[in-house]
């Protein structure tokens, strides 16, 4: 069964720190895919990033980089000089092929960019 | 591109009311659309699969009755909450893809309050 876990439920930080946002899933297949949602006090899901699992090289994306380790089954997610902005509930999620794709979600991780 | 639009965006009625809430694809044809509920606070929950022109695939727990699902196009899929009581209320929100390997694209969301 695929599982995936956001161990911080809530993360508070000062505008301009770096912070990083921790995801680790359980899977029994070599064919997957990780992914980050944004979901802001709005409401509505942003897509941020996928990666499948054979590409394990990290990705930046202006002050957003993602860190993939498979030795360690982690995804993790950095934002660099956070905003306020970027205040939100962040989701990591897992899909599989052979399950027909289905998006597992993380439990979330909420972060608050304080000024 | 891939916009994932929800209608409506808020509902407030009276218990034993039935909602019915729209999930359209604007600019792609979706196979899959994908229904989720998330309580407040919460991750997001699945609650059913639907494919085009075939019954939704509903997840363990959830009502088909409660909740009844039509995708009738490619664009289009619609959720009816039935007869509904004030713990229906919650964030629903819809997603949709135009192939079994590519990612899902979230609605904005539709807040259900029954009084």
């Amino acid at each position: 069964a695929q599982k995936v876990t956001q161990a911080q439920t809530e993360i508070s930080v000062v505008e301009k720190e770096d912070v990083t946002l921790d995801c680790v899933y359980e899977t029994r297949d070599t064919t997957y895919y990780l992914f980050w949602y944004k979901q802001p006090p709005s409401g509505e899901l942003v897509f941020l990033i996928r990666r499948n699992s054979f590409d394990e090289q990290n990705e930046i994306s202006g002050r957003y980089s993602w860190n993939f380790q498979k030795s360690t089954s982690s995804f993790n997610f950095t934002i660099t000089a956070s905003q306020v902005v970027d205040s939100a509930v962040y989701f990591c999620a897992l899909s599989e092929p052979n399950a027909g794709n289905m998006l597992t979600f993380g439990g979330g991780t909420r972060l608050m960019v304080k000024p | 591109g891939a916009v994932v639009s929800q209608h409506p965006s808020w509902v407030i009625c009276k218990s034993g009311t039935s909602v019915k809430i729209e999930c359209r694809s604007l600019d792609f044809q979706a196979t899959t659309m994908f229904w989720y509920r998330q309580f407040p606070k919460q991750s997001l929950m699945l609650m059913a699969t639907s494919n085009e022109g075939s019954k939704a695939t509903y997840e363990q727990g959830v009502e088909k009755d409660k909740f009844l699902i039509n995708h009738a196009s490619l664009t289009l899929s619609t959720l009816t909450v039935t007869s509904a009581h004030p713990e229906d209320s919650s964030f629903y929100i819809c997603s949709a893809r135009w192939g079994d390997f590519q990612p899902q694209h979230f609605g904005d969301g539709t807040r259900l309050s029954i009084l």
